[in-house]
């Protein structure tokens, strides 16, 4: 089975902190997500990964940014946490081409206070 | 670029079919359409995917007219652990094939 491992389920941050969220896959996959869930939302695209080194901005980039230092880990950060950045976070995975296939991890649940 | 349109949300009893559709354009021609289940506090996970006409597996079955317009999801029988959030994604039609997601059906079953 596909493992895609979100660090932390549960954080809780004050706002002006950085924060870094991580994931690490297990299956060898070119493309790495990050959604934000919301209420009413839906899952909105962060930043999306093809290869390593290499990052596209989502739909709703503004206050993050990652990394894809190797190709089983993408790391979410946020600069300077507000208190807007309160949401549930999934990172995702899956091969290019591969139809929609996508992987996703349990979320981490973020509260910036 | 691609739009999705499915119902926010529906009600059905346990041992029920239950049919949820979404409502699609601006797809890729050349590409699945597929959903995805989500219990609470879990990330979504797949359940199924097609082309056109009907696929069915363990799970669920999927029917897509000629046009690919739109796609139901089919679930026969549902239990309460059927209870969870359908969503839909698609391949927008453009270049960079930007996946577009529903916002999702909210599935209540009822004992």
């Amino acid at each position: 089975d596909v493992k895609v491992t979100q660090s932390s389920r549960y954080l809780v941050k004050r706002t002006g902190e950085k924060v870094f969220l991580e994931c690490v896959q297990d299956m060898d996959h070119e493309n790495m997500f990050w959604y934000r869930q919301d209420p009413g939302l839906g899952l909105r695209l962060i930043y999306f990964s093809y290869d390593v080194k290499m990052k596209e901005k989502g739909d709703i980039p503004e206050g993050y940014s990652v990394s894809r230092e190797k190709k089983e880990r993408f790391s979410l950060i946020l600069e300077s946490a507000s208190t807007n950045q309160t949401s549930m976070y999934l990172c995702a995975s899956g091969l290019p081409g591969a139809g929609n296939t996508i992987y996703f991890g349990e979320g981490s649940w973020l509260t910036v206070v | 670029l691609a739009k999705t349109t499915q119902p926010i949300s529906m009600d059905s009893y346990e041992g029920q079919e239950v049919n949820i559709t979404c409502s699609h354009n601006n797809i890729a021609t050349n590409d699945y359409i597929t959903w995805y289940q989500q219990f609470p506090s879990q990330g979504p996970r797949f359940i199924i995917q097609g082309y056109k006409t009907k696929v069915t597996n363990e799970v669920a079955s999927l029917f897509i007219p000629a046009d690919r317009k739109s796609s139901t999801l089919s679930l026969p029988r549902v239990s309460l652990s059927d209870t969870a959030v359908y969503y839909c994604l698609v391949v927008d039609a453009g270049n960079n094939r930007k996946l577009i997601w529903g916002l999702g059906t909210s599935l209540a079953v009822n004992p």
